[in-house]
């Protein structure tokens, strides 16, 4: 089972609608989660992180975590062509029990928004 | 405020010759995180460092592959007698605590001829 997963895609969402991203992870100890876009032949940013369980909004970007479930989403509302890129997932560990603070990414999954 | 700094970005190297690649973190930065991205692949963890320590190499292959953190300096990720299956793109992340929430440069790419 891999450390973290995401549906590969693509994603096609038509201009201005919501497009929903989805992740998995297996580690239980897990404590923080966030959410990374890479452009096509650029590095990855940072867009959004969260800790705790629920909703986390930011703009037009909104989280949400449950940890029971083991589950961490992205939603990005009114998508733009601006969008289309590939949203990696990546967790950390606690950082204590042998866990190290490395963060585990998942393959990430294309999104294609169209005009 | 410059970002984090990755030289050389391209780099061509035949079969068993030494690539060397260089991070400067961001201005502040104590953590270094060296990944590997494989084409149409997510980033592969190799090596979490802080000045002078390896804190955590759990993705570094054994064999060729080493890294360091010197107290002065740029991280170096030094990858010795290449072959053709480490041509990637080895990207280098700072951050200033160790909270998960990485700077990334513009990544270093390797090819082996």
């Amino acid at each position: 089972q891999k450390e973290v997963e995401q549906n590969s895609g693509p994603l096609s969402v038509p201009e201005g609608a919501i497009a929903s991203l989805n992740c998995t992870y297996s580690d239980r100890g897990s404590q923080s989660f966030f959410w990374y876009r890479q452009y096509s032949g650029k590095s990855p940013e940072l867009i959004m992180s969260i800790y705790s369980n629920g909703d986390k909004e930011d703009g037009r970007f909104t989280a949400q975590l449950n940890k029971a479930s083991q589950y961490v989403s992205l939603l990005i509302r009114d998508s733009q062509p601006s969008d289309s890129a590939t949203y990696l997932c990546a967790v950390k560990g606690p950082g204590y029990g042998g866990a190290t603070n490395k963060l585990i990414f998942g393959t990430g999954t294309l999104l294609a928004v169209q005009p | 405020n410059a970002g984090v700094m990755q030289n050389p970005r391209h780099l061509v190297r035949r079969r068993g010759q030494e690539a060397r690649l260089r991070c400067s973190p961001m201005k502040g930065h104590s953590h270094v995180y060296w990944y590997r991205q494989l084409p149409e692949e997510g980033l592969k963890f190799m090596v979490y460092l802080q000045k002078e320590n390896i804190i955590d190499e759990s993705g570094m292959p054994k064999e060729r592959f080493s890294a360091e953190f010197p107290k002065e300096g740029p991280s170096i990720l030094r990858i010795q007698q290449v072959v053709r299956g480490d041509s990637a793109a080895y990207f280098c992340a700072s951050s200033r605590l160790a909270s998960g929430e990485l700077f990334f440069g513009e990544g270093s790419r390797l090819t082996v001829l």
